[in-house]
């Protein structure tokens, strides 16, 4: 597609249900990140890939939060057992990145997640 | 670790009228200093970027912003805003020395909402 796509667009979901966010990245794009956003702050880095391997996960704030590229395209952020506090805008950005030159990040519009 | 202060969350202007958002950072090592804008309902956008050389930079929709080493500060300005600027500005930080592979980590502020009015 011409832009990051990113799936559901809106969530719902009760406490302690699983939930699995998806985002399309630009074709071609190598990197690909997860921001977390919440209510009138800015955007928090969760997790980035370079191709399919998981370069770094130093923002996913416990072992709830997984996220996956098996073939270095699509990506899942994954959040299990939800909790209230996970409530918040997942955003996810994707950048044709050249070695040690900062890409610019392209992001998607965001999925929205309400845990009740 | 970096860390990035929008001072103001809003700022009230009328249309033609200057504007500057004011951004600092703080950071242990040389950074990489980005303003991003986010209209209603869409993904956050490019402004403008300082990776080297000069300390002014123009990015899109007439915005200029000025790295000042010295006082950590990378103010966005523009001289004559329009209705359609209404929207949230983020300026962000990544660390320079940390960047291998095309990783490019930000590190965003709390975001200035910049309203508009005639």
């Amino acid at each position: 597609g011409a832009g990051v796509s990113q799936s559901p667009r809106y969530k719902v979901t009760k406490r302690g249900q699983d939930v699995a966010l998806r985002c399309d990245p630009i074709s071609g794009h190598v990197s690909l990140y997860w921001y977390r956003q919440a209510l009138g702050q800015g955007p928090e880095f969760l997790t980035y890939f370079n191709y399919e391997a998981q370069q770094d996960k130093s923002g996913l704030p416990n072992d709830r939060f997984s996220a996956e590229r098996p073939e270095g395209s699509i990506s899942t952020l994954t959040i299990q057992r939800t909790e209230q506090r996970d409530s918040a805008m997942y955003r996810c950005a994707s950048s044709l990145a050249r070695a040690g030159v900062p890409g610019e990040l392209f992001f998607g519009e965001g999925s929205r997640l309400t845990v009740l | 670790a970096q860390s990035v202060t929008q001072l103001d969350s809003q700022v009230p202007v009328f249309e033609e009228a200057p504007v500057e958002l004011r951004c600092n950072y703080s950071s242990s090592v040389s950074v990489y200093l980005f303003w991003y804008v986010q209209y209603p309902n869409q993904g956050l956008q490019l402004l403008l970027k300082y990776l080297s050389g000069s300390t002014l930079v123009k990015g899109i929709n007439g915005f200029e912003a000025e790295f000042n080493k010295s006082q950590t500060s990378f103010h966005l300005r523009k001289p004559s805003v329009h209705i359609s600027d209404t929207a949230e500005y983020f300026c962000a930080v990544s660390d320079r020395v940390k960047l291998t592979g095309g990783g490019n980590k930000l590190t965003f502020g709390t975001g200035t909402q910049l309203k508009v009015e005639l």
